[in-house]
């Protein structure tokens, strides 16, 4: 079963809007939340990344949202611009432990920002 | 330059046909896995590797192989491909004391089987 639940599956979006991505997780030992960025014809590229222990982490033009009672994080992108069109995925971890920080995915948000 | 390298990029192929996709990675990282990314999926883990000599199974390990005789290299081994191993396949490194996202990701090399 799909352990981390992502969405939209697409969205578009103007320039200078704000763009939203979902996620979800059931696993309540998941500890870390990164997302990441695709282009195309490339590998994810690590974009921001949080932990359960704040409720929000800003970096530049992307913030992270954090609701641990909800087990729910989202990706806003403001001033969204049309190089920020990609593939961006939510993961999940258990920093430590025996799964050494495996990540689980969701399922991605292909994004087109119109200019 | 930091990076990781697969190859071959592209390849097709027909069903059973033993196939290796090459991963070698500069950084001198302990943690080295492969995924694969398939539409509405997202990517999932097929094997990764804690050091040379020690590897375990991911997610979705059936049908694929791995070694890791180097430090630098993880090869992914299709003994006998069959076409639902059809998909985007990354490598991907980090150190193992690094956050678990810091991982550094291939290109991809972009698998069909016949």
């Amino acid at each position: 079963q799909q352990q981390v639940k992502q969405s939209p599956q697409s969205l578009i979006v103007q320039k200078g809007g704000i763009s939203i991505i979902n996620c979800a997780y059931e696993n309540t030992a998941f500890d870390y939340f990164p997302w990441y960025q695709q282009f195309p014809g490339k590998g994810p590229a690590l974009l921001i990344a949080i932990r359960p222990d704040v409720s929000e982490k800003k970096e530049g033009r992307f913030t992270i949202s954090f609701n641990k009672s909800a087990k729910q994080f989202s990706l806003h992108i403001m001033d969204s611009q049309p190089g920020d069109s990609a593939t961006y995925f939510c993961a999940a971890s258990i920093a430590g432990g025996t799964s050494y920080g495996k990540l689980t995915f969701g399922q991605g948000t292909i994004l087109t920002v119109h200019p | 330059e930091a990076q990781v390298t697969q190859n071959p990029r592209y390849l097709i192929t027909v069903t059973g046909k033993k196939l290796t996709v090459t991963c070698s990675q500069n950084m001198n990282h302990e943690y080295m896995s492969w995924y694969r990314q398939d539409p509405g999926l997202g990517l999932r883990q097929i094997y990764y590797s804690m050091n040379v000599e020690v590897t375990d199974k991911g997610d979705v390990p059936e049908g694929y192989k791995v070694s890791r005789k180097e430090k630098r290299n993880f090869p992914l081994i299709l003994e006998s491909p069959s076409p639902n191993q059809t998909s985007l396949y990354f490598c991907a490194s980090r150190p193992l004391g690094g956050a678990p996202g810091e991982q550094y990701f291939g290109p991809g090399t972009r698998l069909t089987v016949t």
